[in-house]
């Protein structure tokens, strides 16, 4: 099966700039996660959607920081304006409604902020 | 709240000796732990989880997790490494009836031929 897809897969913009990022998750995998790792740490869980509904936004920073699964299947994460510090690597995953333990990494989006 | 600690940055083994990952948490109830590997340039892939049952764990690649509750930890382990091993590894936990995994910072093994 194909796995998860993101694009792009490298992005470097100026503070204050906006930038989006989008991925499409695998085939009928209901939950779908945005995950932020900065270089150094572990991945930090931005956002969880269940379809289209959001299931856990607890740590985005919602002042720049928006998301959005539509129609249940790809997503967008959008970051508006940005900061040096959100220079990252921005990992979405998915997992099947029955087997949330389990989740599937796309390759994630470098984005460097100047 | 749960916590996940790799204590080693850096690992450095010996292609065919044994290699062990270490991992250890803290978290409220019985926890849901994880190993993930990050290949460069590559996104994270699953290598295996303990949820409940036998502690001794066997995932992809040989690789295998032993589930220690007296000691709070969850140690990756191989028996032979391959250079290709060579990667970033992660340690995840989940509280029962959370929604998300908290990732340790990782810990890079290099496996010299």
């Amino acid at each position: 099966e194909a796995g998860v897809a993101q694009s792009p897969r490298y992005k470097i913009i100026e503070k204050r700039q906006s930038v989006a990022f989008w991925c499409n998750p695998i085939s009928g995998h209901a939950t779908l996660y945005w995950y932020q790792q900065i270089l150094g740490q572990g991945p930090k869980l931005l956002i969880q959607f269940q379809n289209n509904g959001v299931v856990d936004d607890s740590q985005l920073p919602k002042d720049r920081f928006s998301a959005e699964r539509l129609k249940g299947v790809d997503s967008t994460l959008k970051i508006q304006p940005a900061k040096l510090e959100d220079s990252a690597v921005y990992l979405c995953a998915s997992s099947p409604r029955d087997r949330t333990d389990t989740q599937y990494f796309g390759p994630g989006t470098r984005l460097t902020v100047l | 709240a749960q916590s996940v600690a790799q204590p080693e940055d850096q690992v450095n083994v010996a292609e065919g000796n044994p290699l062990t990952v270490k991992c250890t948490y803290s978290v409220s109830g019985n926890p849901y732990l994880f190993w993930y590997v990050q290949y460069p340039n590559r996104g994270l892939q699953f290598l295996l989880k303990y949820i409940t049952g036998d502690n001794l764990v066997k995932g992809s690649y040989g690789f295998e997790a032993e589930f220690n509750k007296s000691q709070t930890s969850f140690h990756l382990k191989k028996p032979s490494a391959l250079v290709s091993d060579s990667a970033l590894y992660f340690c995840a936990v989940r509280e029962p009836g959370a929604n998300n995994l908290f990732f340790g910072t990782g810990t890079r093994l290099t496996v010299i031929p």
